[in-house]
């Protein structure tokens, strides 16, 4: 596609239950990102996964967060035991190194899914 | 640890004029900052990447500076329009990572 894809828009999910969030890079991009972003907030980072590098982990904010990324392209992000405070929009991102410069990109991000835990 | 600060949650500017927006950083060295543009409901889209060496950057009616020894980052845009009006992150990255670090945002509105 065009650009980065995410799916579903919205998800609204019982306390407890599981949600997956999925993400569909620009094809060709080896960069893949997710952050969260609340109501009124900045986005925060969660992992980042780079070509057949081992993923960056450290934005987790607990283990009941886990995500994956096939064939290296496509990523899901899974939550377990949902909880109120997972509330949030969920963006993911991909970049490719700008020609030239390794080490300088853009990302491009997706619309987001709005996730609402009740 | 990294902190990230820009300069105030809101801005409200009046059109035609120069809105200038901050972006002030503590204990990190970037080696890249970045300028975004939110729109509500909608993903950032990226604006403008000022490397650590170099001291401004422009594009059309947007201009960023990058002060490592201040750890600041200004981004103006002149002339500003009502369609202007959005939220303007900054973002970080540094020297080997891909893995940006974005500050909380600055909320611009361009009166008319």
């Amino acid at each position: 596609g065009a650009g980065v894809s995410q799916s579903p828009s919205n998800k609204v999910t019982e306390k407890g239950k599981d949600v997956e969030l999925r993400c569909d890079p620009i094809s060709g991009h080896t960069a893949l990102y997710w952050y969260r972003q609340s109501l009124g907030q900045g986005l925060e980072f969660l992992i980042y996964f780079q070509g057949n590098s081992a993923p960056d982990k450290s934005g987790l904010p607990s283990d009941r967060f886990s995500a994956e990324r096939t064939g290296g392209s496509v990523s899901t992000l899974t939550i377990q035991r949902t909880q109120q405070e997972d509330s949030a929009v969920y963006l993911c991102a991909s970049s490719l190194p700008i020609t030239g410069d390794l080490f300088a990109t853009e990302a491009f991000f997706g619309q987001g899914t709005r996730l609402t835990v009740v | 640890s990294q902190k990230i600060e820009q300069n105030s949650e809101a801005l409200n500017i009046q059109e035609g004029k120069t809105a200038t927006l901050t972006c002030n950083y503590t204990n990190y060295s970037p080696a890249y900052l970045q300028w975004y543009r939110q729109d509500p409901g909608r993903g950032p889209v990226f604006l403008l990447l000022i490397r650590e060496n170099e001291k401004e950057k422009r594009k059309e009616r947007l201009k960023v500076t990058f002060d490592t020894t201040l750890k600041q980052s200004l981004f103006h845009i002149t002339a500003s329009q009502p369609a202007d009006s959005a939220t303007y992150l900054c973002a970080l990255a540094g020297s080997y990572g891909q893995n940006f670090v974005f500050g909380p945002g600055t909320r611009l509105s361009v009166l008319p």
